[in-house]
């Protein structure tokens, strides 16, 4: 079972550059989400997804687009990166029915 | 907000000792999750808990959800070095639409031989 995968694992880039984190589930499921974890700060929401079309802000949306064209695929876009946007970034899906949420490898993202 | 707080922060101790960490909350949760993160990898949903007052093991883990609904405890029994990680509690309210998880900072559980 793949579950939850995230794609690149490892990202470096330059402060003002674009990019995009992939996440793709098998599961089925309706709702999908994106954390950012920091040192001392535990996980935080940064937009998640009930549906397919449907797309909401978390806790720290600032500086970060999604879209949601298919249940499978949730991209997590950064316009233009800033060094703030140092992290360590978590992609899951939730079983709505038992609320029992898979996160994904996590993806390092460094901006210089 | 809804806020967790998970203690103890951090924890040292020696192979073959129980471990126990609790997770306290300002609101009612419906559901209880726990999480374990092993160093470069996602978290892993190691229990799910639905009632007040249910207890549940998964092997030499055994979590409680408080009868408060306010509260949650995880005990780990004969730790081995493996169990080194760190841990994070999520609580999740009801009502309609609201799937959002609240998690807790995490306990960073360190084993000595």
């Amino acid at each position: 079972n793949a579950g939850v995968t995230q794609t690149p694992k490892f990202q470096v880039l330059k402060t003002g550059q674009s990019m995009t984190l992939q996440c793709a589930q098998d599961m089925n499921h309706e709702y999908m989400s994106w954390y950012r974890q920091d040192p001392g700060m535990g996980l935080r929401l940064i937009h998640y997804s009930v549906g397919a079309g449907i797309t909401d802000q978390g806790e720290v949306p600032n500086g970060y687009n999604v879209s949601r064209s298919t249940t499978e695929d949730f991209p997590l876009r950064l316009l233009s990166a800033a060094p703030s946007q140092t992290s360590v970034y978590f992609c899951a899906s939730m079983n709505i029915d038992t609320g029992e949420l898979f996160f994904g490898e996590g993806s390092r993202l460094t901006v210089l | 907000g809804q806020q967790l707080n998970q203690s103890p922060q951090s924890m040292f101790i020696q192979e073959g000792e129980d471990v126990s960490m609790n997770c306290t909350s300002s609101s009612i949760f419906n559901t209880w999750l726990w999480y374990k993160q092993d160093p470069g990898e996602g978290p892993v949903l190691l229990i799910a808990l639905y009632k007040a007052g249910e207890l549940t093991s998964n092997g030499r883990l055994t979590a409680q959800f408080g009868i408060t609904r306010k509260d949650s405890f995880l005990n780990i029994s004969a730790s081995i070095p493996s169990d080194v990680g760190i841990y994070f509690c999520a609580g999740q309210s009801s009502g309609a639409g609201s799937y959002q998880l609240t998690f807790g900072k995490g306990t960073k559980l360190s084993v000595i031989p």
